[in-house]
């Protein structure tokens, strides 16, 4: 079973910038989860997913930051325009479905720098 | 207060000893713990889930939840030096508000 798939696995950008993460779940997975994962620090979940639909996203910055799932497959996190503080591991999940406790599958990460 | 806390670490044993992990946390209404190890440049693997409180064992792994003191503990014993990781401790509202602590560092010595 191939894993989560996550790209470009490096970013840098200068502040005001705008860039996009990309996620590729494991097959039949019908819950995506982004998180931010600052050094030093434990994930933080941005957005999670149910299919297409957003479950909660109550931590995202939505002034900045955007997520999409078209098709409830691939789904795509935004940031425009970034800021010095965004400098991060973007890490993506699934798992199987939201039930009382799914196991969650994370990928590598993508690792972006702001200057 | 924030809502799930770790000691950092780093924390240093010499192979063969038991670690002993723990998680503090704030909302009673969590109801399912995890933990996860992570090492260097890579994303989260889970480890052990337990539902409420109670114990769980895994190999040599053993999770445990007191949800009447709001703590959480993970103990490894014979720890080897590929179990030198960041430990992630982790709980979730019935699917959804998945918190993680930010983490503890170990480091088993040969």
């Amino acid at each position: 079973e191939a894993g989560v798939a996550q790209s470009p696995r490096y970013k840098i950008i200068e502040k005001r910038q705008s860039v996009a993460f990309w996620c590729n779940p494991i097959s039949g997975h019908a819950t995506l989860y982004w998180y931010q994962q600052i050094l030093g620090q434990g994930p933080k979940l941005l957005i999670q997913f149910q299919n297409n639909g957003v479950v909660d996203d109550s931590q995202l910055p939505k002034d900045r930051f955007s997520a999409e799932r078209l098709k409830g497959v691939d789904s795509t996190l935004k940031i425009q325009p970034a800021k010095l503080e965004d400098s991060a591991v973007y890490l993506c999940a699934s798992s199987r479905q939201r039930s009382s406790y799914n196991e969650q599958f994370f990928g590598p990460g993508t690792r972006l720098t702001v200057l | 207060q924030k809502e799930v806390e770790q000691d950092p670490g780093p924390l240093s044993v010499p192979e063969g000893a038991i670690v002993s992990l723990n998680c503090t946390y704030s909302n009673s209404a969590f109801q399912y713990f995890m933990w996860y190890r992570q090492y260097s440049r890579k994303g989260p693997e889970l480890l052990m889930y337990t539902y409420s409180s109670g114990n769980k064992e895994d190999g040599r792994f053993t999770a445990q939840v007191d949800k009447s003191s709001k703590y959480i503990s993970l103990f490894i014993r014979d720890s080897q030096p590929s179990d030198s990781a960041t430990y992630l401790c982790a709980m979730t509202l019935y699917g959804q508000n998945f918190v993680f602590g930010p983490g503890t560092r170990l480091s088993v010595l040969p």
